[in-house]
């Protein structure tokens, strides 16, 4: 298995809804990550796991919460989200931690998120 | 520190006629360099990478980069290009801060293929 999986593909929350986005992927990759992508714009990191451990935030407001419950999967919790946050949020693997030398990202097909 | 410019926004070609999408990228190191390719409402995929065995770098779908360490470019091509090739192209370098590598984007190049 060489792919990253995401689901759903698309959400739809109001401002005072909780909701989880889910990332997988099976190919022993040891740092995984979430992006934010807003229209016509390149990705944002947001945080960086290496060995199922947070090892990089960028400065995310709370509202959103990741998880790495295991090697394999990697969750963001949503909760009292803005408008504002309306965006392509995208998971990727590597199999190298971050700073490794041509450590390439795999990434998932994203989750396109509107908040209303 | 790393940088990486994408000189075009926006780049219009004809079916069958050659593609390129040019990328200058700023390092103190010797850079790690990837062209990843995002197709209308899709996640990003890996074109190609530089891994300093070859300065000329052949990836996916026809695509090719050569990394010219005196230009500091890393310019994509493709000799013809396909309707299906009509995407957003990100070059990207790696960032080296202590144990805190991550990728660092271009702003992105569109590649527009008329018929």
């Amino acid at each position: 298995d060489t792919e990253v999986t995401q689901t759903p593909k698309h959400l739809v929350m109001g401002m005072t809804n909780k909701k989880s986005l889910k990332c997988e992927q099976h190919m022993g990759h040891r740092a995984m990550y979430w992006y934010k992508q807003k229209a016509k714009k390149p990705p944002e990191l947001m945080f960086v796991y290496s060995y199922e451990k947070l090892s990089i935030n960028e400065s995310v407001p709370s509202r959103f919460s990741p998880e790495c419950p295991n090697s394999s999967l990697l969750n963001l919790h949503l909760h009292a989200l803005q408008p504002e946050d309306s965006a392509l949020y995208l998971c990727a693997s590597s199999q190298d931690l971050p700073g490794q030398n041509y450590n390439e990202q795999f990434f998932g097909p994203g989750t396109r998120l509107t908040v209303l | 520190a790393q940088s990486v410019t994408q000189l075009d926004s926006h780049v219009s070609v004809s079916e069958g006629t050659p593609v390129l999408l040019r990328c200058n990228y700023s390092s103190s190191y010797s850079p790690s360099l990837f062209w990843y390719v995002q197709h209308p409402n899709k996640g990003l995929q890996l074109l190609l990478k530089y891994t300093s065995a070859a300065t000329l770098v052949k990836g996916i779908n026809g695509f090719e980069a050569e990394f010219k360490k005196s230009e500091t470019s890393f310019h994509l091509t493709k000799p013809s290009a396909h309707m299906s090739d009509a995407a957003e192209y990100f070059c990207v370098v790696e960032y080296y801060g202590g144990s805190q590598g991550n990728l660092i984007f271009g702003k992105g190049t569109k590649l527009s293929v008329k018929p």
